[in-house]
């Protein structure tokens, strides 16, 4: 069974910073590329960035509005994928979700596994 | 970036109603579209992609149709469980993109 588990949420000051964690399993983690989409309260889903497999030398891909500040990074030996979010404004609060790829062939990248999220805070 | 529309964003219907979205891209995609449902207080679930191919365990009420820039996902006989919020979302180009959700509550 595919499970995805994200953790390190919580309250963060503008300006500051948070590590995101999602642990997978039920899957062979190192062959996936992995996503995070983000849902501010009440509002719809944004996707926030991508990070490929090995295969594809790790490569990412971010939205617009993180780019520069957040980085998202694997460890395929720990089954585990990050998010790494500095220079945090109000506006990055959300509910955090680590999800699955369902293949790496283009055009076919749907997003076939969610975990069930982790909510960031951003206020002072 | 490419936009996604969806109409309506909200819909009122019965149980055993014929329920159709709407959605519709700034440009052509071809058929690189998918549908997900989101309950409250649930993470989203892939239910077609590839514009009408439907995800493994997802009932067969639900169909999908379209390609280009005007998509369409369809619930033959709305059930309970199909009261929830549903987004279209495009993997053509980066960024990938969704759509702003259309709510399906009860009538």
């Amino acid at each position: 069974e595919v499970q995805l588990v994200e953790s390190g949420g919580g309250l963060v000051q503008p300006g500051g910073s948070l590590r995101l964690s999602c642990a997978a399993s039920g899957f062979t983690f190192s062959d996936r590329y992995m996503d995070w989409v983000r849902q501010a309260p009440g509002k719809g889903l944004e996707w926030v960035g991508r990070t490929r497999n090995k295969a594809n030398s790790y490569t990412t891909e971010y939205a617009a509005s993180v780019k520069g500040r957040f980085t998202i990074s694997r460890d395929d030996s720990k089954n585990s994928l990050y998010l790494q979010m500095n220079s945090l404004k109000t506006e990055d609060t959300a509910v955090y979700y680590c999800v699955r790829i369902r293949s790496s062939s283009w055009g076919e990248d749907y997003f076939d596994y969610w975990g069930q999220g982790t909510l960031v805070t951003v206020s002072s | 970036d490419i936009q996604l529309s969806q109409s309506p964003p909200f819909l009122s219907a019965s149980v055993g109603d014929r329920v159709t979205i709407t959605c519709r891209a700034s440009q052509g995609i071809s058929s690189y579209l998918a549908w997900y449902q989101q309950k409250p207080g649930k993470a989203p679930e892939l239910l077609i992609y590839a514009a009408s191919t439907l995800q493994s365990g997802v009932p067969s009420r639900f169909s999908g149709s379209g390609s280009g820039t005007e998509f369409t996902l369809t619930i033959s006989s709305l059930q309970p469980e199909d009261f929830a919020t549903y987004y279209c979302q495009q993997v053509f180009s980066y960024p990938r993109t969704f759509g702003p959700g259309t709510k399906v509550d009860i009538k």
